[in-house]
């Protein structure tokens, strides 16, 4: 099956721009979307169909998308934005075609 | 106010059956699919498989292909995961949510419900 390789986690300073790489064989040929998740609470979407943002979500909030990497961008780090980010595709030619990502332990310093 | 609203916390025993609910509400149930996803004790997001309640359509992770049974009751606006006999493997959260576009089952998930804590223990 599909395997998305990200970083376990990333530290970034208020005020500073958080990168986080979601890592696929050829995943700029898929539609990615990541997920923000604070502890005991559910995910929520955050970037949708690579760049796309769902209502309610700050422009901070960007994400891009070629080759074999993927990445959400967090621009002007806030408290509030540490959380656990996940990746996830939908990959057609596999009989297990919803994958996530391993994700991603975002720490604000 | 679009909504999902899952079943309470359960405690099992190691051989016992268990059946959980997701509750969809403020939009048209059988026009979207809704899918379950498996969340261990400190681990990453798994998907299980989707539903689609307008016909029963059903997909499965073939990682969860014959250990959980989905299924949906379009006239109460219910999505259900079931087990015929747990295992303590099975602790986890367990979260139903809603793709970001009706009848598309690759959307993203823009819905989720607050989750079904899952404890399996002897």
């Amino acid at each position: 099956s599909y395997v998305l390789t990200q970083p376990p986690s990333v530290s970034v300073a208020p005020g500073q721009t958080a990168r986080i790489t979601c890592g696929g064989n050829n995943i700029g040929s898929k539609s990615v979307h990541w997920y923000q998740q604070k502890p005991g609470q559910a995910p929520v979407l955050v970037v949708y169909d690579d760049s796309d943002r769902p209502s309610g979500i700050p422009e901070r909030f960007s994400g891009s998308n070629s080759g074999n990497t993927a990445t959400l961008t967090i621009s002007r780090v806030e408290a509030g934005d540490e959380a656990d980010y996940y990746c996830q595709v939908w990959d057609s030619s596999s009989d297990h075609p919803r994958v996530f990502g391993t994700g991603t332990k975002v720490t604000v310093l | 106010e679009v909504q999902l609203v899952q079943s309470g916390a359960e405690v099992k025993k190691p051989g016992e059956s268990l059946k959980i609910s997701c509750k969809g509400s403020g939009y048209s149930f059988t026009s979207y699919w809704i899918g379950w996803v498996r969340q261990m004790p400190g681990k990453g997001l798994e998907w299980m498989g989707i539903i689609y309640p307008g016909d029963s359509d059903t997909r499965y992770s073939p990682s969860f292909q014959g250990q959980v049974t989905i299924s949906a009751d379009k006239s109460i606006s219910t999505a259900y995961l079931q087990w015929s006999s747990l295992k303590a493997s099975d602790t986890a959260m367990y979260y139903c949510a809603r793709p970001l576009v009706p009848t598309v089952t690759s959307a993203a998930f823009d819905i989720w419900g607050q989750g079904t804590m899952v404890t399996v223990s002897s």
